[in-house]
């Protein structure tokens, strides 16, 4: 069975600092992908990053970046120089086969202080 | 370039009753999914189908929940007999393949 754990239920950070988001998970499968989905207050479920557990490399997307650590299967988000539109809640996602199933964690609600 | 269309947004429904969601997956996408948010929770799967088909229902309760998506039209999502723990946001998602999940905005359903 998969599973994604975000032990912090709630962050907050001041504007234009940086604050990092934790995740881990567990699978058996080896080949994976990992997501971060932020949900603002509308509710809509926005795709903010991507990662392939093949890809050593860190995603990267402008101010959003993650550390992919494969062995610890954990999968953080770092988002720099945050912005008042960045407060919402955070999910991290497991999907196995592509993204047809996604495992999603219980969420991490950013705050972001002016 | 539509994006995930879902309605309604909101409905609310009296215990017993049916409620039907509807979904238009974006433009090229042939794959759709349902997940389920209950309150102060994560998105929870429950189906994935293509074309008259249904590919994955693992995580569709075994009675009164049911989905299709027809050769012609949206997907629906069909709950009969609601019950008030069926209260929750439903949350339909498409893609081209299976890399990438386009969510639409969610329908909420109240079950009174």
């Amino acid at each position: 069975a998969q599973t994604v754990t975000q032990s912090q239920p709630e962050m907050s950070v001041q504007e234009a600092e940086t604050v990092t988001l934790s995740c881990t998970y567990d699978t058996s499968e080896s080949d994976y992908y990992l997501f971060w989905y932020k949900q603002p207050p509308s509710r809509q479920m926005i795709l903010v990053i991507r990662q392939e557990a093949y890809k050593q490399q860190n995603a990267t997307e402008n101010r959003f970046s993650v550390n992919f650590q494969k062995a610890a299967k954990s999968f953080s988000l770092k988002i720099s120089d945050s912005q008042l539109g960045d407060a919402a809640m955070y999910f991290c996602a497991l999907g196995i086969q592509g993204a047809q199933k996604l495992v999603f964690g219980q969420g991490t609600r950013l705050t972001i202080n002016p | 370039n539509a994006g995930v269309m879902q309605n309604p947004r909101h409905l609310v429904r009296r215990r017993g009753q049916e409620a039907r969601l509807r979904c238009s997956p974006m433009k090229g996408h042939s794959h759709v999914y349902w997940y389920r948010q209950l309150p102060e929770e994560g998105l929870k799967f429950m189906v994935y189908l293509q074309k008259e088909n249904i590919i994955d229902e693992s995580g569709m309760p075994k009675e009164r929940f049911s989905a299709e998506f027809p050769k012609e039209g949206p997907s629906i999502l069909r709950i009969q007999q609601v019950v008030r723990g069926d209260s929750a946001a439903y949350f339909c998602a498409s893609s081209p393949q299976t890399r990438e999940l386009f969510f639409g905005e969610g329908s909420r359903l109240t079950v009174l």
